[in-house]
């Protein structure tokens, strides 16, 4: 089955611990992409990847971390997380142009 | 920049009734445009898509029409039915440089009433 897979799906963690939330899509393709979620505010994309070793800031990337060492996997890194990174994330890829594939979403609690 | 925007936070209709979701874009250059749907605590699904050489793309149920003229896009969904309660948002494809950038609307929470 065609899907994006993320781990964990929920999280609570304390400011400062280091976490990273996993990704991996099985459809080969090129672009993948990181957005967090918030009330109001809809879809804010953090970081996006057009290819392997190829990644971008997108609009709201301060305080995460990403990599792209494979083109399945596309890792979110938050180095030392604070309360304002707590949202609701998801990870996408997609074809070069095409529709996004979206993972089911980790909620993300920073105390 | 590219912006992304729908015209109601929240749309009531009766269960069996049609209804039309809206969203507008800034950038004319725009060429790629996607519907989606998202259920309380999952991932958006995609609907329907469209590209600027169309107008109008039919699914099952559902139709989304663009007009390029005002920079408009919508979705409409026929006999409304409990399942179809969700939020609806629009995305666009901005490229710019070789590079690629989704730009998705706030959403529209669509009530379906019995």
């Amino acid at each position: 089955e065609a899907q994006v897979t993320q781990n964990p799906r929920y999280l609570i963690t304390v400011t400062g611990k280091k976490l990273t939330v996993t990704c991996s899509q099985n459809m080969n393709h090129e672009y993948m992409s990181w957005y967090r979620q918030d009330p109001g505010l809809g879809l804010r994309q953090i970081y996006y990847s057009m290819n392997v070793e190829v990644t971008d800031k997108g609009d709201v990337p301060e305080g995460y971390k990403v990599s792209r060492k494979e083109k399945r996997n596309f890792p979110l890194i938050l180095e030392s997380p604070s309360p304002n990174q707590t949202s609701l994330y998801f990870c996408a890829s997609s074809l070069i142009g095409g529709e996004l594939f979206f993972g089911e979403g980790s909620r993300l609690t920073v105390l | 920049g590219e912006s992304v925007g729908l015209h109601l936070p929240t749309l009531s209709v009766q269960e069996g009734d049609n209804s039309i979701i809206n969203c507008a874009y800034s950038n004319s250059a725009s060429d790629y445009f996607i519907w989606y749907k998202q259920e309380s605590g999952k991932g958006p699904q995609f609907i329907i898509d469209i590209r600027s050489n169309m107008d109008k793309r039919q699914g099952q149920r559902v139709t989304v029409l663009l007009n390029k003229t005002v920079k408009h896009l919508s979705l409409q969904i026929a006999a409304t039915q409990p399942g179809d309660s969700a939020v609806y948002f629009c995305a666009v494809l901005k490229r710019d440089s070789g590079t690629y950038k989704y730009i998705f609307g706030t959403g529209t929470r669509l009530k379906v009433l019995a």
